[in-house]
């Protein structure tokens, strides 16, 4: 199956601070998104971004299909960013589980004030 | 948005129990529903995938008596853990997507059991 690489796997950074989120995946996609899980556990859908670029605030993400990585940028980072970021990618492959998603190993945000 | 609720939020019981997850997509009809496991500081593990009206379909090294899962509905899917053990302790979350080709899954808040 297709294997989802995250990286780095722990960040701190201070409040304010930018930082960049990497998924690399092992073949070609036909559905990426990007979560947030908050400490209660809840994943919160950030994007979905199988290919091209979107903003939404102080977060954007652009996904290079072709060279198989999506990036997903913070800026102004908040404490309230704190928490896990999962990269989940679907690979189309068919049969009766066509549409799942394999998950990253996260990576974990931690912002200091 | 697509909105997708998951009960119980909480559930602790005795080993032996069984325990039924309900997942409700609420303003779409779901053609599939996906069930997912997550342990402590680790990532979501696809269970199964669940196709309205057939049987689901069962990953690798997921017993499917244990884990039983009904999808009798667009719009409800359950997975009923039989005879609950210790170790089956866990965090539960389910998505739903349309089944249109192309389309994001959209998850529940999860459901955390905790098996004495």
């Amino acid at each position: 199956g297709i294997q989802v690489e995250q990286s780095p796997p722990d960040l701190i950074l201070q409040e304010g601070a930018n930082s960049t989120l990497r998924c690399n995946f092992s073949d070609s996609v036909n559905n990426l998104q990007w979560f947030h899980q908050n400490p209660w556990g809840q994943l919160i859908n950030l994007f979905y971004i199988p290919s091209g670029t979107k903003q939404n605030g102080r977060l954007s993400a652009t996904t290079v299909a072709t060279e198989r990585y999506s990036l997903l940028y913070i800026s102004s980072s908040q404490t309230t960013d704190s928490g896990v970021y999962f990269c989940a990618v679907g690979d189309g492959a068919g049969g009766t589980s066509y549409g799942k998603l394999t998950f990253g190993q996260g990576t974990i945000l931690t912002v200091h004030p | 948005g697509a909105v997708v609720s998951q009960h119980p939020s909480w559930v602790i019981c005795k080993s032996g129990t069984s325990v039924k997850i309900e997942c409700r997509s609420l303003d779409f009809q779901a053609t599939t529903m996906f069930w997912y496991r997550q342990f402590p500081k680790q990532s979501l593990m696809l269970m199964a995938t669940s196709n309205e009206g057939s049987k689901a379909t069962y990953e690798q090294g997921v017993e499917k008596d244990k884990f039983l899962i009904n999808h009798a509905s667009l719009t409800l899917s359950t997975l009923t853990v039989t005879s609950a053990h210790p170790e089956d302790s866990s965090f539960y979350i389910c998505s739903a997507t349309r089944g249109w080709i192309n389309q994001p899954q959209h998850f529940g808040d999860g459901t955390r059991l905790s098996i004495l």
